[in-house]
């Protein structure tokens, strides 16, 4: 089964309008931490924010904010006034700690183009 | 700088031969790991090392060998059993916060 599940294959918006990309996860754990990345044409991935599971505080970074609740296992991700730069993959992440270390799962990725 | 480099950013082999991917790091991390990304399909777990001399299969392994000499580096080696090498490899070593990635390598395999 997967343990995360992102569901938006593609999106396509406007320059300047809002966009969340959607991430549910899967986990049995009650210790674990979730991650977005973003993925520009160039390939490197590019880490954006962590969240540990005892923290639902929303979070919010410039035009980039974060929604965690727990109670629908989900971590969306919203960019607020998208712009042509915002176009990437953006990858939500599961860790969990094994008996063998860190664990992480990722998404199968949401691909996000800005359209100018 | 402190970070991860990949090496070479693109390669190209013919279908039989091993191939060799470098992965260092200069951020003084314990892990390290690589992955595999095809388009659709996410990333990968291949190997990952948690540290020096030791080293634990992923998700898909076979066709596929690390080593983990020295904590700056950990290279992997397509080899020819891996039926369908050609993708897009990459490397990240793991702080306390996050995993960091290197820019990657794209194998051809013809």
């Amino acid at each position: 089964a997967q343990k995360v599940t992102q569901a938006q294959t593609e999106i396509s918006v406007v320059e300047k309008e809002d966009v969340t990309l959607d991430c549910v996860y899967e986990t049995r754990d009650t210790t674990y931490y979730l991650f977005w990345y973003k993925q520009p044409p160039s390939g490197e991935l590019v880490f954006l924010i962590r969240r540990n599971s005892f923290d639902e505080q929303n979070e919010i970074s410039g035009r980039y904010s974060w929604n965690f609740q727990k109670s629908t296992s989900s971590f969306n991700f919203t960019i607020t006034a998208s712009q042509v730069v915002d176009s990437a993959v953006y990858f939500c992440a599961l860790s969990e700690l094994t008996n063998t270390g860190n664990q992480f799962y990722f998404g199968t990725g949401t691909s996000l183009t800005v359209i100018p | 700088d402190g970070g991860i480099t990949q090496s070479p950013k693109y390669l190209f082999r013919k279908e039989g031969q091993n191939v060799t991917l470098s992965c260092e790091q200069n951020l003084n991390h314990d892990a390290m790991y690589w992955y595999r990304q095809d388009p659709g399909q996410g990333l990968r777990l291949i190997y990952y090392s948690q540290i020096v001399n030791d080293f634990q299969k992923g998700d898909i392994a076979e066709g596929y060998s690390v080593s983990r000499e020295k904590k700056e580096s950990f290279p992997l080696t397509v080899t020819s059993a891996q039926k369908n090498p050609t993708a897009f490899y990459l490397c990240a070593s793991r702080d306390r916060a996050a995993l960091h990635f290197g820019n990657g390598t794209r194998l051809t395999v013809t």
